[in-house]
């Protein structure tokens, strides 16, 4: 059955720092692959989606992520964090477009000032 | 801009009160989705809607209904809530592989 793991439930990070959180699927094909954020008493936001091309994929509020088929990865990253960005982050799959979504189970994002 | 709406953000239920949730979508969206989202769990799908009159059971769809009436709107029922259906309820409309979010509403049932 198709699983995805954030390994991660929270991770505190300096204001200014880098950011990586890390998603891990179990799916046979390549999957399609999202990561949406929640900030407090909001629905959620797509940040970034991958289909298929450059593995590399820019999102909204500067956030990237990296799509490693070898590691069956799909890890969200930013260079710099700002306070804004403490909200909980989600990674979801799904086997196409218009299927429904697998979850994870979500990562907490704290920001020290 | 896409806008999904939800009837309450707070809601308080008694037990054994049937509950109703509804959603609505101004994109013309075919595809509905709810959703229950507890802590360390993420979201589970509870049901979701390809077009009107059509729904499907997601993982966890005991002791729901939905029904879609109109293309714009999809709405979850709890038959006879419980204490255990206490929980933040998304609502989400999809379109080209994104969906679209409403702002959640948080049910209590005591």
């Amino acid at each position: 059955a198709q699983s995805v793991t954030q390994p991660d439930i929270h991770i505190t990070v300096s204001e200014g720092a880098s950011l990586e959180l890390r998603c891990n699927y179990s799916y046979g094909a390549t999957p399609y692959l999202f990561w949406y954020v929640q900030s407090p008493g909001q629905g959620l936001q797509l940040l970034l989606k991958y289909f298929s091309g450059d593995t590399l994929v820019q999102g909204i509020k500067g956030f990237e992520a990296e799509f490693k088929r070898s590691q069956s990865s799909f890890n969200l990253r930013k260079p710099s964090v700002h306070w804004s960005d403490a909200a909980e982050y989600f990674c979801a799959v799904g086997m196409d477009s218009n299927y429904q979504l697998i979850w994870g189970a979500g990562t907490k994002l704290i920001i020290k000032p | 801009d896409v806008k999904v709406t939800q009837s309450s953000r707070y809601l308080v239920k008694r037990t054994g009160e049937k509950v109703f949730l509804e959603c609505v979508q101004d994109m013309d969206h075919e595809n509905m989705f709810w959703y229950r989202q507890d802590p360390g769990l993420g979201l589970r799908l509870i049901y979701f809607s390809y077009d009107v009159k059509m729904k499907e059971k997601g993982d966890i769809p005991e002791g729901y209904s939905v029904s879609r009436e109109k293309k714009e709107r999809f709405s979850l029922i709890l038959e006879s809530a419980s204490t255990n259906q206490t929980s933040m309820y998304l609502c989400a409309s999809r379109a080209g592989g994104e969906q679209f979010f409403g702002p959640g509403t948080r049910l209590t049932v005591l």
